[in-house]
């Protein structure tokens, strides 16, 4: 079955960090570029960031750009997003989605709380 | 940026209805434009890529139409299965932005 798993999130003070982490299974996870979007509660989708199969090119949206980092691990078929300097506003469900032209795969999502 | 702006924001329909949801980016995009589904709790789902393109799987009364800055989603006869919030969103440029939604709700 072709699927995505996010873990890694959790509860964080602001300014404190967070690793997500999204497992990929049942397709060639190298040949893929791959996203991170996330939704904050009762609010629209927000894309945040891309890294080519290679991993060669990422972007970034503005509000996480300097502040988040997103990276692969083709031989273990992993996508991680390393999250540093946390806001308030960065609550939300985060979730890792597969490919370019449209979002065909995506994971069932992680919250990430950041409250004081 | 691009802004991706849906309309409406919200909508009352019957099963068997034809429904339709707007998206208009604030500059062209050609046809890089997709449409996902959402029902509450759940991740997105892909429907239909490059303004038109039906996501293999997705039942054909989903249909999508448009290009440069206006997209049309339509669904032919609503099932009770198609109360949800529609996405839509570009990949012209970075950031690739959605759109803030459009509820479809039962009346």
């Amino acid at each position: 079955e072709v699927q995505l798993v996010e873990s890694g999130g959790g509860s964080v003070q602001p300014g404190g960090s967070l690793r997500l982490s999204c497992a990929a299974s049942g397709f060639i996870f190298s040949n893929y570029g791959m996203n991170w979007v996330r939704q904050a509660p009762g609010k629209g989708l927000e894309w945040l960031s891309y890294i080519s199969s290679s991993s060669s090119t990422t972007y970034y949206a503005d509000s996480v750009k300097g502040r988040f980092t997103i990276s692969r691990d083709n031989a273990r078929n992993s996508l991680h997003l390393q999250m540093n300097s946390l806001r308030d506003e960065d609550t939300a469900v985060y979730f890792c989605a597969r490919g370019v032209e449209g979002y065909d795969i995506w994971g069932q999502g992680t919250l990430v709380t950041v409250s004081s | 940026d691009i802004q991706m702006t849906q309309s409406p924001s919200s909508l009352s329909a019957s099963v068997g209805d034809r429904v339709t949801i707007t998206c208009r980016a604030s500059q062209s995009i050609s046809s890089y434009l997709h449409w996902y589904q959402q029902k509450p709790g759940k991740a997105p789902k892909l429907l239909i890529y490059a303004a038109s393109s039906l996501q293999s799987g997705v039942p054909s009364r989903f249909s999508g139409s448009g290009s440069g800055t206006d997209f049309t989603l339509t669904i032919s006869s609503l099932q009770p299965e198609d109360f949800a919030t529609y996405h839509c969103q570009h990949s012209y440029s970075i950031p690739y932005t959605f759109g803030q939604g459009t509820k479809l709700e039962i009346k």
